[in-house]
């Protein structure tokens, strides 16, 4: 098992450009997830999805688009990046057995100048 | 709303020591989970400890083990035997009804050889 992948590992981007991040599992998870963390803070959770078709707004869900057409995969979009948006971004996935353990990416590095 | 607060920026110890790493929580809520997450350079976030919010029982994992005080909304972790690999930035975490994790601002641990 890969567990939770994400590509690309490092992006930069110039301003109003747009990108796609991609988040997938292996481990057959129903729920899936994007943080985004920036320096010396926590990880706040953008959006998530809770089964393949569906997604949710999480806290800070501004600026940031997300899909989920297939349950192994959950993308993650920018459609005009802002300098605000340089952040790390980590996907997880659970499944929902009660534990609530998420599982984690490697995590992307993402600049924007 | 719930939050999450890990008071101790930073902390440092000697290897072999025993260390306790700091975290409150607020919640309504009767049922959730606690976590601690780990996160080395590398910024893989690694689950280091679980605690059901039902059981009364102290969670252990190895050198890994949580005091868990409801009534105070107290969630530490004590870290016995410290290693070298040990150092690394500590998360406190919350997940109730909606299963989605909710972090505090992250403890930096230092092990001095």
């Amino acid at each position: 098992n890969a567990g939770v992948t994400q590509t690309p590992k490092f992006r930069v981007l110039k301003t109003g450009q747009s990108m796609t991040l991609l988040c997938a599992q292996d481990m057959n998870h129903e729920y899936m997830y994007w943080y985004r963390q920036d320096p010396g803070m926590g990880l706040r959770l953008i959006h998530y999805s809770v089964g393949e078709g569906t997604t949710a707004k999480g806290e800070v869900p501004d600026g940031y688009n997300v899909s989920r057409l297939k349950k192994q995969n959950f993308l993650l979009g920018l459609e005009s990046a802002a300098p605000s948006q340089t952040s790390v971004y980590f996907c997880a996935s659970s499944y929902p057995d009660g534990l609530e353990t998420q599982y984690f990416g490697p995590g992307t590095r993402l600049l924007v100048l | 709303a719930q939050t999450v607060t890990q008071s101790q920026p930073e902390m440092s110890v000697q290897e072999a020591e025993t260390v306790t790493l700091s975290c409150t929580y607020d919640t309504s809520e009767s049922d959730y989970y606690l976590f601690w997450y780990k996160q080395p350079p590398s910024r893989q976030m690694i689950l280091v400890i679980r605690q059901e919010a039902y059981k009364q029982q102290n969670a252990t994992e190895n050198r890994f083990s949580v005091n868990f005080q409801k009534a105070a909304k107290s969630f530490s972790l004590k870290i016995s035997d410290s290693q070298l690999g040990d150092a690394a930035m500590y998360f406190c975490a919350y997940a109730g009804n909606t299963g989605k994790l909710i972090f505090g601002q992250g403890t930096t641990l230092q092990v001095k050889p």
